[in-house]
């Protein structure tokens, strides 16, 4: 148990509905990273948030978007679902918002677009 | 970030030492490497890390070659629950926040 949580662990939904995706960073955590995993694409990140400050962006689509709130949790919102959304999407936390952190992951939440 | 290469897939025995090895001929004097796994669909769980010298902790140990263009991550008595995608990433201290993940090699332990 790395101790970072995510809910829901699936979700089953429709194309053009819109999501959110909830994780909770290990106790002491200040960094959240959201990652993407197809069957195409790999693991794939897509955004940071330190402290609740946005950090670094990926290959995120305009669609989705994230916050991390001042208790320091983090959603991960994805809207007008597409098929090709359907992934697993994991979150991970570090202690630190510099490139010198271990990253720890979550479950992940299975998410599928139907 | 530096490039790794690994194999697609490597056999063991159960009870036998597990050697995944890892290419990162560009690595940085700065750049870290990291060992992570998968097993089937669930988050990936952080192995070891090193900088260039060797590494051991209750999983694994990291042997990184004096040049530090390879290393390899050793599993000295592997089990069925270590079958899993085996990930080495090469990141730099200060530098891109974000793992980046090849293909990994799948590691499949053999009773």
């Amino acid at each position: 148990d790395s101790g970072v949580t995510q809910t829901p662990k699936h979700l089953i939904t429709a194309t053009g509905q819109r999501v959110t995706l909830r994780c909770s960073p290990r106790s002491g955590d200040l960094s959240v990273y959201w990652y993407q995993q197809s069957l195409d694409q790999g693991l794939q990140f897509l955004i940071q948030y330190y402290n609740g400050e946005e950090r670094a962006k990926g290959n995120i689509l305009e669609r989705f978007s994230a916050q991390q709130f001042p208790d320091l949790h983090s959603e991960l919102n994805l809207s007008s679902l597409e098929l090709g959304d359907s992934a697993l999407y994991f979150c991970a936390s570090s202690d630190r918002g510099g490139g010198q952190g271990t990253q720890y992951f979550g479950p992940g939440t299975r998410l599928l677009v139907l | 970030d530096a490039k790794t290469t690994q194999p697609p897939s490597m056999d063991c025995a159960e009870g036998r030492a597990a050697n995944l090895p890892c290419n990162h001929s560009t690595i940085s004097g700065n750049e870290y490497v990291y060992w992570y796994r998968q097993i089937h669909s669930q988050g990936p769980q952080y192995i070891i890390h090193g900088l260039k010298n060797n590494e051991t902790n209750e999983m694994a140990s990291l042997i990184i070659t004096e040049d530090r263009k390879s290393s390899t991550l050793i599993l000295p008595h592997a089990t069925l629950r270590d079958t899993a995608v085996y990930y080495c990433i090469v990141r730099a201290q200060g530098g891109s926040e974000k793992l980046v993940f090849g293909k990994g090699t799948k590691l499949t332990v053999n009773p």
